[in-house]
């Protein structure tokens, strides 16, 4: 099983401000396969972020989502006051799929 | 649009069986497949399985391998989620998502069922 790991658990950030948000993975996630949602209070996730680095349909550029292997990381250019939520990876390349343990990225 | 719309919030008393549906509408259902995740209150998501709507093939997670069926009816676009012998930590949100085929990649989302276990 891949265990992702999520860095750091929380991010105290302003808006307008810049959010770099790590996952890793145990062993190699498979041909990049690894998601980015996100998740706001009572709601159920969105997708953000495929295949390491392409957005999901209606998903602002603001969000970008890079790295391959083993090591990957979404990045907010500008934080907006609705993007304070939390945050989870997931490679979906082998079963079973697992998710990481989430960062929430909240108000400083 | 794409919308899966599932069933209401169940209580059940340890040992008992609760049965999840999600009905699908806005795409066409053999096309994609559906999975199930949970999430136990203020905690993460936790993967539970696959069910390709196409020809009912099942991958389940172990942890939950003889105790969870995953169904789906393509007359009615609708999978199924049936849990059995449950235990106090069940309880959480169960979500249903669709899944696309081949790449098993979780697309679109449920807005989730809460399942409480209580004596």
């Amino acid at each position: 099983e891949i265990v992702l790991t999520q860095s750091p658990g929380t991010l105290s950030l302003s808006p307008g401000e810049r959010a770099t948000l790590s996952c890793r993975a145990s062993q190699s996630v498979s041909s990049s396969y690894l998601a980015w949602y996100q998740q706001k209070p009572g709601q159920a996730p969105r997708l953000l972020i495929y295949g390491a680095s392409s957005r999901a349909t209606g998903i602002p550029d603001r969000f970008s989502g890079s790295g391959s292997g083993t090591d990957f990381t979404l990045t907010i250019s500008r934080l907006e006051p609705e993007d304070f939520a939390v945050y989870y990876c997931q490679q979906y390349g082998s079963s079973p799929w697992t998710f990481g343990p989430g960062t929430k990225v909240d108000i400083k | 649009q794409v919308q899966l719309v599932q069933s209401g919030a169940e209580v059940k008393k340890p040992g008992a069986s609760v049965k999840v549906s999600c009905k699908a509408s806005g795409y066409t259902f053999t096309s994609y497949g559906i999975s199930w995740v949970r999430q136990a209150p203020g905690q993460g998501l936790e993967w539970m399985g696959w069910i390709s709507a196409y020809n009912g093939n099942t991958n389940y997670a172990q942890k939950l391998q003889g105790r969870v069926t995953m169904t789906t009816d393509t007359s009615t676009s609708t999978a199924y989620m049936e849990l059995r012998s449950l235990r106090s930590d069940d309880t959480a949100v169960y979500y249903c998502a669709r899944v696309l085929s081949g790449w098993y990649l979780i697309d679109y989302w449920g807005q989730g069922t809460l399942v409480t276990v209580s004596s």
